[in-house]
């Protein structure tokens, strides 16, 4: 079993609408959860992180579910330039053990 | 501000070829270092990471090597490129407050 598994996508969504994406991670000692966008041939870059009491950010809700081990990402009122790959990352161990999902990708049509 | 360089940002080398990727980052001292690979359709990789000048974990074994020359640079190297080594290469740290990374702009690397 993968560390931390992704449905790779693509989702396709027209604009206006909600979509989200879960995350599994098998570590139960995981300790920090974050959510990252990574647009085509760019770098990953921090979206937000996730909290077990959640955490919302405009139209981005981030929730985290220990006892079933995963976290999901809920985006409201999608645009066209949410379209990106979203990266669901685990740390446990701090700085040497990041682990990244492969990643979902999203696309919003108009 | 904490900002990561790396260059190039393209590179197009043949097999076999040697391959040197550099990594310099500012408005930090003496922070860990890392190394990804992003290959296609897969996830990111970590390759390399490091915490001080001359020291260098090792994650994954391959024909690919860093080193650690000065505080805040960080070099990819490898003395024959292999078909495999093609993918997106990152050069990270941690970021403030958290214990995750902050990526540079990296470098797109196609063997021939």
């Amino acid at each position: 079993r993968k560390e931390v598994e992704q449905d790779p996508g693509p989702f396709n969504v027209p604009e206006g609408a909600t979509v989200a994406f879960n995350c599994t991670y098998s570590n139960s000692a995981s300790q920090s959860f974050f959510w990252y966008r990574q647009d085509c041939r760019k770098e990953p870059k921090l979206l937000m992180s996730v909290y077990s009491s959640g955490n919302e950010d405009g139209r981005f809700t981030a929730q985290l579910n220990r006892a079933s081990q995963y976290i999901s990402l809920l985006i409201r009122d999608s645009k066209l330039s949410d379209s990106a790959t979203y990266l669901c990352v685990v740390t446990s161990g701090g700085y040497q053990k990041v682990t990244f999902g492969i990643g979902t990708k999203l696309q919003v049509i108009p | 501000s904490q900002t990561i360089h790396q260059w190039p940002a393209t590179l197009v080398q043949p097999v076999g070829s040697p391959l040197s990727l550099e990594c310099t980052v500012e408005g930090t001292s003496n922070p860990n270092l890392y190394w990804y690979r992003q290959a296609a359709g897969r996830g990111l990789q970590l390759l390399f990471y490091s915490v001080g000048i001359g020291q260098i974990s090792s994650e994954v074994p391959q024909n690919l090597s860093a080193s650690r020359p000065q505080d805040r640079q960080f070099i990819l190297s490898s003395k024959k490129l292999l078909l495999s080594d093609s993918g997106f290469y990152l050069c990270a740290f941690p970021l403030r407050s958290t214990d995750t990374q902050y990526f540079g702009p990296g470098t797109r690397l196609t063997v021939l």
